[in-house]
Order: structure tokens, then sequence, then C-alpha cells
């Protein structure tokens, strides 16, 4: 299995800009999580879906944080405008169905800075 | 709300000697409880989990951890610490109630020492 894909595996970019990431889950796996991690701040969790819905999305921190999953194979996270302390490992990860107790697997991170 | 904390920023331990991560968590319901390990530049990786069972478990690399219930403690283990195994781990809970919101620990970052 490829894993969880992620891209772009790095991203500059100007204050005000808008940034939009991706992320291709394990197929098969019908729970996807977006975490950010930072020096401060440690790992957090931004939002996650189930079956390409969102159940959660208490830790997206502004309105300038979106993020969509279109169908199963996909989801995007959206910045804009971008700020630069918005600079941070964005993670998405991803796990199987059914059992709660099930293991998130993460992919590589992408890994944005904001000037 | 489901949290989880390591005391520690960082440990040291020579090589060949245990090595012990501690992680301590608080949930509503029953946790499930798993450890990951990042090195530089990397993703997370899976090491091992607590579902159910026993106290004990066994994971990737030669790791273990032990569930306690009354410590509310999960802390990591290894018998005979490599220097490869030098990383940053991270301790996370999930509440068996709370659906799949999973939440990290700060981690800690473990140097193994030649």
């Amino acid at each position: 299995d490829a894993g969880v894909i992620q891209s772009p595996r790095h991203e500059v970019t100007e204050m005000g800009q808008e940034v939009t990431l991706r992320c291709k889950p394990i197929s098969g796996h019908d729970y996807l999580f977006w975490y950010r991690q930072t020096m401060m701040r440690g790992l957090e969790l931004l939002i996650y879906f189930n079956n390409n819905v969102p159940i959660d999305d208490s830790g997206m921190p502004e309105d300038r944080f979106s993020a969509k999953m279109p169908n199963a194979s996909f989801s995007t996270l959206k910045i804009q405008p971008s700020e630069p302390r918005d600079s941070a490992v964005y993670f998405c990860a991803s796990s199987g169905q059914g059992f709660s107790g099930n293991t998130i697997y993460f992919g590589e991170g992408s890994w944005l800075t904001v000037v | 709300a489901q949290s989880v904390a390591q005391p520690e920023d960082q440990v040291n331990v020579a090589e060949g000697n245990p090595l012990t991560v501690k992680c301590t968590y608080s949930v509503s319901g029953n946790p499930y409880l798993f450890w990951y390990v990042q090195y530089p530049n990397r993703g997370l990786q899976f090491l091992l989990k607590y579902i159910t069972g026993d106290n004990l478990v066994k994971g990737s690399y030669g790791f273990e951890a032990e569930f306690n219930k009354s410590q509310t403690s999960f802390h990591l283990k290894k018998p005979s610490a490599l220097v490869s195994d030098s990383a940053l781990y991270f301790c996370a809970v999930r509440d068996e109630t709370g659906g799949f919101k999973t939440i990290f620990g700060a981690g800690t970052r473990l140097f193994v020492k030649a």
C-alpha cells in the first residue's frame, strides 16, 4: 500500500496568498484527519472526516482555514489568506472503518512556510 | 474531554540501557492508547496500541508499553536502547465513547548516547 500521500511536501508562499494542501488517504479508509505541528503548540487536531463528512472541526483555528473531502480518495486543506503564523507542518492521516480502536496512519507532511 | 501528558521534554539514556518514556492520560470512558515515533523531517509512525486485554503491549522495534488503569499511565519501554531509537515519541489517547477524536501529547525527545 502506498500509504497516505500528501502534496506539496514543501511550500513557501507570501503572506496573503492562498495555500491549498492535498491528501490522498489509504484506500479503504473512511476516516481522514488533518493535524498541524508546531514547536509551540505541538500536534493539534484541526478537523476529521468520516465517510467524507466533517465530524469535528473544533480545532480549525479560524475562518481562514477550510477543509473539504469531495470523495473518499481526496481531501484539501485551504488557507486563505495565509499569514506567517500559519507556518507549520500539516499532516494528513487516515484510519480504517468500524472499530474506533483502529490505528491512525500519517502521511509525510506538508511543510508550509509563509513569509 | 480527553487529554494526555508527557511530563518529560527529553529523556537521555546510554545505548544498551533500558529506557522509559512516560505518558499519563485522562478520559471519560475507557481509553484507547497509542505510541508513535517521529524521525526528523518525517511523519509519525505507529509503534503500538492498547485497546483491551493484556496490560503489557508489545510493538515494533522491540518497544513495549504497560497500561496502568489505576495510575492512568501508559509508559513506553524498551529493555535495551539503540542509538537509532533517538527520535521524538508521542503518546496519544482516544476515548472509546468519543468517536475517533485522537489527542496527542507534546512529545518526548529520546536521545540515546553511544
